[in-house]
């Protein structure tokens, strides 16, 4: 069964400072990756997501992840926050197109991300 | 290019009762995912919905049912509601050919049992 872990339930940092989001995953075979943020009573918006080919992609809003597939990792990475990234980020782990489950993510638990002035 | 819109926004009910929630797909989609994302979680698979039929199912009971209908737009049902049934129901939609898996989300259901 699939699952993904992301250890941090809350991370705080000062503006301006650089952020790393972790997220392990465990799936049988070649994974599709999305990393999605939401607002305070707002739907997910999809900040990047991963398929294939380079393991550094580059996401909306200056956010980028690297696939680790020894280390079963897609940790999110910004080098500069704003204050307007305060949000919660989830990680998730599809079967991606023509499988049975392709509507299928599974979520991790979430990590909450405050940005002090 | 409209997005994935949901009604109603929220709503209130008590235990026992029955509820329907309802989505309309981004415009050229004709496949939808609904998720239950209970308070500090993250969204949990309810089913999804292609060409009308449920086509994928995560761990929930038969008295959560879903419809689709033939422009895409989606019905979720829950019945004999119970208190841990109040959480933010969130859609998805998505194109199932030439795609690889990602799913566009409305802003979601808020559903409070008592």
């Amino acid at each position: 069964a699939q699952s993904v872990t992301q250890p941090d339930i809350h991370i705080t940092v000062s503006e301006g400072a650089s952020l790393e989001l972790r997220c392990n995953y465990s799936y049988g075979a070649t994974p599709y990756l999305f990393w999605y943020v939401q607002s305070p009573g707002q739907g997910l918006q999809l900040l990047l997501k991963y398929f294939s080919g380079d393991t550094l992609v580059q996401g909306i809003k200056g956010f980028e992840a690297e696939f680790k597939r020894s280390q079963s990792s897609f940790n999110l990475r910004k080098p500069s926050v704003h204050w307007s990234d305060a949000a919660e980020y989830f990680c998730a782990v599809g079967a991606g197109y023509g499988g049975t489950s392709y509507g299928k993510l599974t979520f991790g638990q979430g990590t909450i991300l405050t940005v002090h002035p | 290019e409209t997005g994935v819109t949901q009604s109603p926004t929220h709503l209130i009910k008590t235990r026992g009762q029955q509820v329907t929630l309802r989505c309309s797909s981004q415009s050229g989609h004709n496949t939808v995912s609904w998720y239950q994302q209970a308070l500090g979680q993250g969204p949990q698979f309810i089913f999804q919905y292609y060409r009308e039929e449920e086509n994928g199912r995560g761990n929930f009971p038969p008295r959560f049912s879903g419809l689709q209908f033939p422009n895409y737009s989606s019905e979720l049902n829950v019945n004999a509601l119970e208190l841990d049934d109040s959480a933010l129901y969130l859609c998805a939609s998505s194109r199932l050919a030439g795609n690889t898996g990602e799913l566009f989300f409305g802003e979601g259901s808020r559903l409070t049992v008592l």
